[in-house]
């Protein structure tokens, strides 16, 4: 089973390039989040979609934009990225039921470089 | 004010002991969830145990278990009889309200080495 998937696993690139990091989940969940995660941080949310059509801001959503594509595909962009966006990016999703005990589920993150 | 707190940075035990993890929440939601993640040298997130605001008994799983002492608002996971695949970064996590779609917040997590 893919679970969750991101493209791509790394990733170098040079300061004010731009790119999009790609999600996708095969589990019919509702709700998708972007995190990064730095040595010493933990998880810190950049944004989040509760549901297909629906998009919030995180802890730390300067810099990034995002677009639920569809169900299934929720993308990060980075529009002009700084040495300090330098992280793992991680994907994950969850069930969209009331109430519910279900966690998240993780893609295995995209290491990206910005020089 | 941080919504998860994880105190220990590094944690070392002895193959075969039990050890326990320490995680305090702050909320002031009477609805939540608190979940335990486990990321190895890999890097891929594991679910490890859930415990809800309303649940009356501590969850286990497995080796797994979870102190929750709700009036300290802590969360602590033991892990009994510890394998040398137990060695890892733990992160403990909280989703406030009802709603799946909602937040989760992370703490800064705990690393785990088990000593042969």
């Amino acid at each position: 089973n893919a679970g969750v998937t991101q493209t791509p696993k790394f990733q170098v690139l040079k300061t004010g390039q731009s790119m999009t990091l790609q999600c996708a989940q095969d589990m019919n969940h509702n709700s998708m989040y972007w995190y990064r995660q730095d040595p010493g941080m933990g998880l810190r949310l950049i944004y989040y979609s509760a549901s297909e059509g629906t998009t919030d801001k995180g802890e730390v959503p300067n810099g990034y934009n995002v677009s639920r594509l569809n169900k299934r595909e929720f993308s990060l962009r980075l529009e002009s990225a700084a040495p300090s966006q330098t992280s793992v990016y991680f994907c994950a999703s969850s069930e969209g039921t009331v109430p519910s005990n279900q966690p998240q589920h993780f893609g295995d993150g995209t290491r990206l470089s910005i020089l | 004010a941080q919504k998860i707190t994880q105190t220990q940075p590094g944690m070392f035990v002895q193959e075969k002991e039990a050890v326990t993890l320490d995680c305090t929440y702050d909320t002031s939601d009477p609805s939540y969830g608190l979940f335990w993640y486990k990321q190895p040298s890999s890097g891929e997130m594991i679910f490890l145990i859930y415990q809800g605001s309303y649940d009356q008994q501590n969850a286990t799983e497995g080796r797994y278990s979870l102190n929750f002492q709700k009036a300290r608002k802590s969360a602590n996971l033991v892990i009994s009889a510890s394998q040398l695949g137990d060695s890892a970064m733990y992160f403990c996590a909280m989703r406030e309200g009802f709603w799946t779609g909602n937040q989760f917040y992370f703490g800064t997590g705990t690393s785990l080495t088990v000593i042969p």
